[in-house]
């Protein structure tokens, strides 16, 4: 089975603390995504990296970065967290484009709240 | 850019009962791939199930089945003899077929809550 784990179910932090989340996936995916979950909006895409080292911004790329050294884990970075980025965070990974369906495979998710 | 929308916040069922999950999307693309995924509470994002753009024949998956109208941009899920164990968030999504178009955009979602 896919594993895609993800370092902390539940994480509190302080506004202005930097904080790292972190994704580790099982499957030798070249492809890793974090989204960002909230009631009414859905997923939305904050960054990808489809290689090691490399990384697009997404929708919402604001306020975070990410760092992809190792090719089964992709960290999640806020530099500065603010109380509007309280949310559910959700790592998915996948493999490249050229079968078919290219599911992607989800983490358990982070519920970050930032006081 | 290409939207997804669900047009159902919440849906409720009669456990056995037969529901149908909305979702429409806009693209100017001719070939891409739509999919359900399912998020129970507190557990993790899975694939129900998916579908090629090019294939006319609606995908069926046990209990699950689309209706896709390709003219119309329409992708509904169509749950059969439900189970309390279908209670869930579920997501529709969007992927381009284009080569390197691997994100997936996303509807609002749909509360189900089905009743015993």
């Amino acid at each position: 089975d896919v594993k895609v784990t993800q370092s902390s179910r539940y994480l509190v932090k302080r506004t202005g603390e930097k904080v790292f989340l972190e994704c580790v996936q099982d499957m030798d995916h070249e492809n890793m995504f974090w989204y960002r979950q909230d009631p009414g909006l859905g997923l939305r895409l904050i960054y990808f990296s489809y290689d090691v080292k490399m990384k697009e911004k997404g929708d919402i790329p604001e306020g975070y970065s990410v760092s992809r050294e190792k090719k089964e884990r992709f960290s999640l970075i806020l530099e500065s967290a603010s109380t509007n980025q309280t949310s559910m965070y959700l790592c998915a990974s996948g493999w490249v484009t050229g079968e078919a369906y290219n599911e992607q495979f989800f983490g358990p998710g982070t519920r970050l709240t930032v006081l | 850019a290409q939207t997804v929308t669900q047009s159902q916040p919440e849906m409720s069922v009669q456990e056995a009962e037969t529901v149908t999950l909305s979702c429409t999307y806009d693209t100017s693309e001719s070939d891409y791939y739509l999919f359900w995924y399912k998020q129970p509470p507190s557990r993790q994002m899975i694939l129900v199930i998916r579908q090629e753009a090019y294939k006319q024949q609606n995908a069926t998956e046990n209990r699950f089945s689309v209706n896709f109208q390709k003219a119309a941009k329409s992708f509904s899920l169509k749950i059969s003899d439900s189970q309390l164990g279908d209670a869930a968030m579920y997501f529709c999504a969007y992927r381009s077929a284009e080569g390197g178009s691997e994100k997936l955009v996303f509807g609002k979602g749909t509360k189900l809550t089905v009743n015993p």
